[in-house]
């Protein structure tokens, strides 16, 4: 399978736990995004990397948030002091990185985060 | 618990019918379009995508509109079926360096065999 690959699929967690997340992109995608989903809802944008750079976060990335993609290839999200509130999909995406600014992301098919 | 999330715009369709989900942008400077769709428990799928210079792309059984002047999209799914029942999100590129996407809150097509 060459497609954005996010690892677990499924994690239930108490509140005040710590959970980490992994996604492997497309194997030659520059560009790595992170994005959250709740239900009913759109994607809403997290945080983006560029190879190993991450050049964007969002104000939805509170400070309980961490993204890494140490050798610009997998990535992590981390949430430490998990809250009720950060029960949902946490979507992993890539792109190409081409020079265009315009490109398709692929989407994996998330994790899907339930705190209890 | 939260409801609010979970009233999606509903479109209900038979079977071989043709289909047309709308979405209004919100960003007159957003250059790119893409359409996804989303099954359950599934991550987004790329469907198709327009840039800002057309305002008509065709792929299969599929079509985008773009209307700039009222910053509306639409997907067109020709003679419907029911595997394309999921729910459909338009989004746009706000356009800068990040290429990050924003998205619409989506519409769920039911097609009825």
């Amino acid at each position: 399978d060459t497609g954005v690959s996010q690892d677990p699929r499924h994690k239930i967690t108490k509140r005040g736990q710590n959970v980490t997340f992994r996604c492997d992109p497309i194997s030659e995608h520059n560009r790595l995004y992170w994005y959250r989903q709740t239900l009913g809802q759109g994607p809403e944008f997290l945080t983006y990397f560029q190879n190993e750079a991450q050049l964007e976060k969002s104000r939805l990335l509170s400070d309980r948030f961490s993204a890494e993609r140490p050798k610009g290839s997998f990535s992590t999200l981390e949430i430490q002091r998990t809250e009720q509130g950060d029960s949902a999909m946490y979507l992993c995406a890539s792109s190409l990185g081409a020079a265009s600014p315009n490109e398709k992301l692929f989407f994996g098919s998330g994790t899907q985060l339930s705190v209890l | 618990g939260e409801s609010v999330g979970l009233h999606l715009p509903t479109l209900s369709v038979q079977e071989g019918d043709n289909s047309i989900i709308n979405c209004a942008y919100s960003n007159s400077a957003s250059d790119y379009f893409i359409w996804y769709k989303q099954e359950s428990g599934k991550g987004p799928q790329f469907i198709i995508d327009i840039r800002s210079n057309m305002d008509k792309r065709q792929g299969q059984r599929v079509t985008v509109l773009l209307n700039k002047t009222v910053k509306h999209l639409s997907l067109q799914i020709a003679a419907t079926q029911p595997g394309d029942s999921a729910v459909y999100f338009c989004a746009e590129n706000y356009g800068g360096a990040t290429n990050k996407l924003i998205f619409g809150t989506g519409t769920l097509l039911a097609v009825q065999p």
